[in-house]
């Protein structure tokens, strides 16, 4: 048990739509980060959020966006969706400011399949 | 950008042997990280070094910390059916107050009982 839940678990969109995914982080998580998964690689840094404001990003284009709220919850938004945007999509949360603060803790994940 | 080289990317051992596996680095890394990762689901953490050198524990698994903070590797001993999976090591740099985590490709485990 990780305390991140993700939701929903697959999706499938067509090429051009726009998608929101969500997480819900337990409270002390005061970080959240995105991944992408692509089948057979390993999780790729989207960005991250601290405090409600985004604090660094992978090389995504700008039509990956986010929000965390104050409940820890969060939401990746992609918009124009394209066929290499299917994978498997991470929420992760973490607690910034305590000595073991890298220990992220990743959501089961979203499987989006773009069409 | 960062990458790290992890290796072998598969293995297929019998039940009750051990496994090593490795990552490396171009970059200095300040802390590295194993997790596990099951079909369907994310990455579940299964250990943090923070210190170049450390040697860590957690039940049949043990993971170092490379001197140069360019590589670790992960030990399993008397694997297990269970223990299959795909494992990824993961730095983490922590510049500029960012959490980035980057991974290497994995590594796949096969134990055949």
């Amino acid at each position: 048990e990780t305390g991140v839940t993700q939701s929903p678990t697959h999706l499938i969109k067509t090429r051009g739509q726009q998608v929101t995914l969500r997480c819900s982080s337990q409270s002390g998580h005061n970080t959240v980060s995105w991944y992408q998964q692509a089948l057979g690689q390993g999780p790729q840094f989207i960005f991250q959020y601290y405090r409600e404001e985004e604090n660094g990003r992978g090389n995504f284009p700008p039509r990956f966006s986010g929000l965390q709220f104050p409940n820890y919850s969060s939401e990746l938004n992609v918009n124009a969706l394209e066929l290499d945007d299917s994978a498997l999509y991470l929420c992760a949360g973490l607690n910034r400011g305590r000595v073991t603060n890298t220990e992220a803790f990743f959501g089961q994940g979203t499987r989006l399949t773009v069409v | 950008g960062q990458q790290l080289n992890q290796s072998p990317q598969s293995m297929f051992i019998q039940e009750g042997e051990d496994v090593s596996m490795n990552c490396t680095s171009s970059s200095i890394f300040n802390t590295w990280l194993w997790y596990k990762q099951d079909p369907g689901e994310g990455p579940v953490l299964l250990i943090a070094l923070y210190k170049a050198g450390e040697l860590t524990s957690n039940g049949r698994l043990t993971a170092q910390f490379g001197i140069t903070r360019k590589d670790s590797f992960l030990n399993i001993s008397a694997s297990i059916p269970s223990d299959v999976g795909i494992y990824f090591c993961a730095g983490h740099l922590g510049q500029g107050g960012s959490e980035k985590l980057v991974f290497g490709k994995g590594t796949k485990l096969t134990v055949n009982p």
